[in-house]
Order: C-alpha cells, then structure tokens, then sequence
C-alpha cells in the first residue's frame, strides 16, 4: 500500500467554480500535512501546510485534514484561471521522509 | 534572489553515456534534495544531503551519485545512463527541517534513447 494515494484527475472546471483535490494516507501516526502546486514546466511550490486534524484557510484556499479517515482536501473557492496547475499532496514521517501523492492536474476554462 | 538554480534544462543522452546534473542555491540551507519526477508517479527522493561532505541515499538511489563539497552546490551524477532514468528531475533546498519550507528549482529533463 502506498503511504499517499491521490485522485489522478485531470479536472476541469470553469472558473468560478469551487475545486475540490484530495488524498488519502496509510500511516495513522502522520501529524503534518502539506499541499503543493506545480505550474507547466516549473518546480513544485509549498501552498499550504496543516498540523493535525481541523481546517486552515488561506485566502480562496483552504486545507482539511480528516484524521478519523486518513483523508485530506484542498478546496479552492471562486477558482482563476490562474490556478491551472498540478496540485500535490505531501506527507513527512518521523524521519522526514516526505511521501509526495502523483498530483492532480487542474484546468480552470475561462 | 536566484534561490534554486538548475542546468541544464534539457538534455538527450545516449544509453551508457554519462552526465552532472548541476544544482546551486544561494539561500544557505543546509538541507538539499534531489528528486526525480515520472508520470503518474510522484516525485520519488534520489538522494540528499544535511550539510556539506554529508550525503544518504533515498528511496531510489541506483545508477546515481552525488557529492557536497560546499553549502551551495550538490550536483547529481548520472553513470552509464538507462532509459530508465528518463525523467525530469528536481533539486531542493531546505533550512533545517524539511518541516519548514521546501524551494525547488525549475527542473532538468532529461531523456535517454
């Protein structure tokens, strides 16, 4: 079983429209919980980072980690076309090995 | 601020050729990363390093090897290439804890025919 498995997409949505990206893990004992976004040909950047269960919510986009489940989210509000990109998930062990999921590929049609 | 900074961009070998993926990064992290990115695959960790002359394998270290001579430069050697090793791949650089912030460079494609 693989430590993140992530919903392979590609999305499409038209803009405006509220997104919703997740993950889910295997290894109950992870405590952080991160979101990447990786525009065409460039290298992945940190969006958010969560600790534990609960929301965090950064401006259109917010974080959600169900812990219960094992499930995490990235919701973006009100979506740009500026937020095509391909969306990670990334999870660090104990040992700060970071387990990144294969990433959601996401077009915003104008 | 160049932050991570990656040559080349792209790259065509031939099977057994070699080549020095090269990474700097002028932001003084100690931690830096090297990470290889397939389709559909994810990014899988090669090799790293947690200061200079200190380097320790990843998930999928074969057919590679590094070195860390200073703070600013961790090149990535590639021996007798595969078309395996077909991929694009990523430097990083962290401050001390990967908990912290992780700055990628743009990427090397490289493919191997």
């Amino acid at each position: 079983q693989k430590e993140v498995e992530q919903d392979p997409g590609p999305l499409s949505v038209p803009e405006g429209a509220i997104v919703s990206l997740n993950c889910t893990y295997s290894n109950s004992a992870f405590q952080y919980f991160m979101w990447y976004r990786q525009y065409s040909r460039k290298g992945p950047e940190l969006l958010m980072y969560t600790y534990s269960s609960g929301n965090k919510e950064d401006g259109r986009f917010t974080a959600q980690v169900d812990k219960s489940s094992k499930y995490i989210s990235l919701f973006i509000r009100d979506s740009q076309p500026s937020d095509s990109a391909t969306y990670l998930c990334a999870i660090p062990d104990w040992a700060n090995n970071l387990f990144f999921g294969t990433g959601t590929r996401l077009t915003v049609i104008p | 601020n160049a932050g991570v900074t990656q040559t080349p961009k792209f790259r065509i070998l031939k099977i057994g050729q070699s080549m020095t993926l090269q990474c700097a990064q002028d932001m003084n992290h100690n931690y830096m990363y090297w990470y290889r990115q397939d389709p559909g695959m994810g990014l899988k960790l090669i090799y790293y390093s947690v200061g200079a002359g200190i380097t320790d394998k990843g998930e999928v270290p074969n057919g590679y090897n590094v070195s860390r001579s200073t703070t600013e430069d961790f090149p990535l050697r590639l021996e007798l290439a595969a078309p395996s090793q077909t991929s694009v791949y990523f430097c990083a650089s962290s401050p001390d804890s990967l908990l912290e912030k992780l700055f990628f460079g743009s990427g090397t494609q490289l493919s191997v025919l």
